[in-house]
């Protein structure tokens, strides 16, 4: 079955750490979108990437990066600059992002967590 | 970006119909109007989009209001499954800085009862 993979399901991060968080697709989408979800809030987007070798910074990209090597494959990093990272991830892709007309898949998300 | 406005929650019984509603007043022309839900500890789903004419398949319905400042989600029998956070999103027309992203609000709590 196509879909997105996301793992671990549950991350826990140590002071001064950087974790990273796996994302793959087999629904040959360009498009790949990484956003975060705080308790009882809506999503807001971190990164995004069109193409492979291509990504940009959404709306809350501090301390946080990415790499887009391959169309499968989108980790993201949360870095130590990243101060309040316990949240739940989100990895989405779509065919593409040109058209508004395109819905966006889901995995089933990371939870972080500080330790 | 334009924002929707959605009742906190809604509470419905199992086999009835439910009308979610969403308010976007200040919807451009271009942009499409989506719905996605998210059950507890899951990724949002997409459940359905429309522009300007009401919309079926095979989970729900989308009417669009004739000046598109407002729609509602039709669920014709809710289930149990049915119960989650419904999302209405506006989604930005992609184009030049655009990227299409999805806005997430609050959305409304639907609590199904047996």
């Amino acid at each position: 079955d196509g879909g997105i993979t996301q793992s671990p399901k549950y991350l826990f991060r140590k002071e001064g750490q950087n974790v990273t968080l796996s994302c793959e697709q087999n629904l040959n989408h360009d498009a790949m979108y990484w956003y975060r979800q705080d308790p009882g809030q809506g999503l807001r987007l971190i990164y995004y990437s069109q193409i492979v070798n291509d990504f940009q910074k959404g709306d809350i990209a501090e301390g946080y990066s990415v790499s887009r090597e391959k169309k499968e494959s989108f980790p993201l990093t949360v870095t130590s600059a990243q101060k309040n990272p316990t949240a739940f991830y989100l990895c989405a892709s779509s065919i593409g992002t040109a058209s508004s007309n395109q819905p966006q898949h889901f995995g089933d998300g990371t939870r972080l967590s500080i330790l | 970006d334009a924002k929707t406005t959605q009742p906190n929650s809604m509470e419905s019984n199992e086999e009835e119909p439910v009308h979610l509603p969403c308010n976007h007043s200040t919807i451009s022309g271009t942009d499409y109007i989506h719905w996605y839900r998210q059950l507890p500890s899951q990724g949002p789903e997409y459940v359905i989009h429309g522009l300007t004419s009401n919309v079926n398949n095979r989970m729900a319905s989308l009417a669009i209001a004739e000046d598109r400042k407002s729609s509602t989600l039709i669920l014709h029998r809710a289930t149990l499954r049915d119960a989650a956070v419904y999302y209405c999103i506006l989604r930005l027309n992609a184009g030049g800085t655009s990227y299409g992203k999805l806005t997430f609000g609050q959305g409304t709590i639907l609590t199904v009862h047996p």
